[in-house]
This record gives structure tokens, sequence and C-alpha cells, in this order.
């Protein structure tokens, strides 16, 4: 069975950083394209960034908004993913999940970027 | 960046009623377009891939058309556990980009 666990969110200053983390069991994280999406509270939907497979080189996407900001990475030996976040800002609030491409998807992390 | 224009936004509908919502892509997508179910406080689900394409265990009152620009999803029998939000995403290039959403409420 999939899953698909994050990690990692909390209250976090503007202009401050965090590190999500998505613990993934039930498949091999290499195999697959891994997504982050977030909701900003009773907003829609908004695509983050991407990170492809091993037989793609894991190379990523990013949505414009966070491009520069955002980081996602792997590790595949802890069949887990992460998003780095830097320089928050308050409208970067919002849930964030992790998806395996985009079919299934963790519970989500509460992000919250307040003073 | 490819926008997706939802209609409507919000429907209220009684159970039995056949729904429908559209998507709008702003250029072809051909049909690289999914469909998701959003529950209160929940992960999105998908519904649909490939524009048509049933995810395995989701009811087959639900269907997904179109291709280009313009998609389609019905629920050809609302049941009460279907009241929820719906929204498209297409993947056909970066940055992927969601609709933004249909609320489909109880009459």
């Amino acid at each position: 069975e999939v899953q698909l666990v994050e990690s990692g969110g909390g209250l976090v200053q503007p202009g401050g950083s965090l590190r999500l983390s998505c613990a993934a069991s039930g498949f091999t994280l290499s195999d697959h394209y891994m997504d982050w999406v977030r909701q900003a509270p009773g907003k829609g939907l908004e695509w983050v960034g991407r990170t492809r497979n091993k037989a793609s080189s894991f190379r990523t996407e990013y949505a414009a908004s966070v491009k520069g900001r955002f980081t996602i990475s792997r590790d595949d030996s802890k069949n887990s993913l992460y998003l780095q976040i830097n320089s928050l800002q308050t409208d970067d609030t919002a849930v964030y999940y992790c998806s395996r491409g985009l079919s299934d998807w963790g519970q989500g992390t509460l992000v919250t970027v307040s003073s | 960046d490819i926008q997706m224009t939802q209609s409507p936004s919000s429907l209220s509908a009684s159970v039995g009623d056949r729904v429908t919502i559209t998507c709008r892509a702003s250029q072809g997508i051909r049909n690289d377009l999914g469909w998701y179910q959003q529950k209160p406080g929940k992960a999105p689900k998908r519904l649909i891939y490939g524009a048509f394409t049933l995810q395995s265990g989701v009811p087959s009152r639900f269907s997904g058309s179109g291709s280009g620009t313009e998609f389609t999803l019905t629920i050809s029998s609302l049941q009460p556990e279907d009241f929820a939000t719906y929204s498209c995403l297409q993947y056909n290039s970066y940055p992927l980009t969601f609709g933004g959403g249909t609320k489909v409420e109880i009459k």
C-alpha cells in the first residue's frame, strides 16, 4: 500500500526557513516523479514543484512563485522527499502536500508564516 | 503558462442530479488533464486522468471527456458522498496548473 506522510510544518516568522519531509512507503521512491502541491486557507490547489525519477535524472521543475526560494530534494536510501523553503512570506501560508505523480497524496502539513 | 478556467465556481444540486463541470485551457493540452475531488480537511483524490480514464476504484457515475482546450467532468447521478470541491489539473507543460475549483453543495 502506498503511503505518504508529511512532517515539518509549523509556525515561522517572515523571512524564516523550514524543511518539510515526506516519508514514502509501499513503493520505490527513485522510480517515481514526486510533486509538492500547496493550498492556502480557503483557496484552491497550487502546484509547487516536481522532481522527476531516476530514469529522468531527478531533474526538478518549480512554479514561478517559488523558484529560487524552494528546493526539492530526495533521499532514496531513506525513501524520503524534502521541500526546503527559504525566505518565507505570509502568502506561503498553506497546507503542503507531497504526491506520487499527482495520483497518491499525503495528508498534508500546515505551514503558517506570521510574526 | 497555461491558464485553466473552471466553471462554475460553485453549484447547488440534489441527490440524483446530473452534474457537469467544465475546464477550459488557454492553449491546447491534448488529453493531459486530470480531475480531483477534495473534501474539507482532506487531501485531493484523483478521479480521472488522461481526460477520460477513470482512476481505479472510482465509481462509474464519474466520467470525463474533452480534448485540446475544452474538458468536462460529469457526475451522472449525484450521491451524498459526492458533495465536495472538484478541480482540474493540466500536466501538459510546466508549470502544472490547476483550475480554480468547483464547490458542489447540497440543494
